[in-house]
C-alpha cells in the first residue's frame, strides 16, 4: 500500500459526459501529479500541482482540467468525453518539489461506451 | 525532449534465474533520477528501485540491482533468483528534479516467470 488513495476504482460512462477523479495524497506530500495509461499511448504525465498550485503541464487535453485543495487532496475533472478516454489513470504524490520518488495510487480505471 | 526505450517487449525466465531488462534514454542533462516501477496484473505501479545520476554506485534493492551507465545512457534491471511474483510488467522511467518533475516512461516490458 502506497499511502496514495484513489476513486472511484472504476466508472462505466457515455460519450459526452463528465466526471471526476479523486486522488488523497500520502500524509504530508504536497505534490500531486496525474497519468493517464492507455493501449495506445502508453503511460503519458498530465498535470502537477505543488501546495495548492500548477506546476507543470503535460500532453493534458483541454477538456481535461485539475485542481489541488487546500487539505492536498486534488480531483482530475474530464469532461465531454470520448471513447478513446478510455484508460487507467493514475495519481502519484511526492513530499515536495525535487525529491525524487513518486509514490502512485491503484489507480482509477475508466471506460466510457 | 527526453525519451526512453526500452527495446524488450517480452521476456520469460524460469524460475531461480537471472534476468536482465534494458533500459536507455536520452538526455542532455547532467542531474537527474531514474526509476524502475513494476505493474504487476492487479495494475498497481509499485516502485522496484531509484539511481540517481550523480551517483556512481549503482542501486540495490535485495534481489534487485540496476547496471547505470551513464556515458551510454543505459539503465538496466537485474532481477535475481526470480519467484512468481515477479511476473508483470516493468516500466523504466526517466525524471529531472527541480522544475520538470515529470516521470517520463518507456514502454515496458513484460516479464513472465515460468514455475
Amino acid at each position: 500500500d502506497s499511502g496514495v488513495t484513489q476513486t472511484p476504482k472504476h466508472l462505466i460512462t457515455a460519450t459526452g459526459q463528465r466526471v471526476t477523479l479523486r486522488c488523497s495524497p500520502r500524509s504530508g506530500d504536497l505534490s500531486v501529479y496525474w497519468y493517464q495509461q492507455s493501449l495506445d499511448q502508453g503511460l503519458q504525465f498530465l498535470i502537477q500541482y505543488y501546495n495548492g498550485e500548477e506546476r507543470a503541464k503535460g500532453n493534458i487535453l483541454e477538456r481535461f482540467s485539475a485542481q489541488q485543495f487546500p487539505d492536498l487532496h486534488s480531483e482530475l475533472n474530464l469532461s465531454s468525453l470520448e471513447l478513446g478516454d478510455s484508460a487507467l489513470y493514475f495519481c502519484a504524490s511526492t513530499k515536495g518539489e525535487g525529491f525524487g520518488t513518486q509514490y502512485f495510487g491503484p489507480g482509477t480505471r475508466l471506460l466510457v461506451l | 525532449a527526453q525519451t526512453v526505450t526500452q527495446s524488450q517487449p517480452e521476456m520469460s525466465v524460469q524460475e531461480a534465474e537471472t534476468v536482465t531488462l534494458s533500459c536507455t534514454y536520452d538526455t542532455s542533462e547532467n542531474n537527474y533520477y531514474l526509476f524502475w516501477y513494476k505493474q504487476p496484473p492487479s495494475r498497481q505501479m509499485i516502485l522496484v528501485i531509484r539511481q540517481e545520476a550523480y551517483k556512481q554506485q549503482n542501486a540495490t534493492e535485495n534481489r534487485f540491482s540496476v547496471n547505470f551507465q551513464k556515458a551510454a545512457k543505459s539503465f538496466s534491471l537485474k532481477i535475481s533468483d526470480s519467484q512468481l511474483g515477479d511476473t508483470a510488467m516493468y516500466f523504466c522511467a526517466f525524471m529531472e528534479p527541480f522544475g520538470n518533475e515529470k516521470l517520463t516512461f518507456g514502454t515496458g516490458t513484460r516479464l513472465t516467470i515460468i514455475p
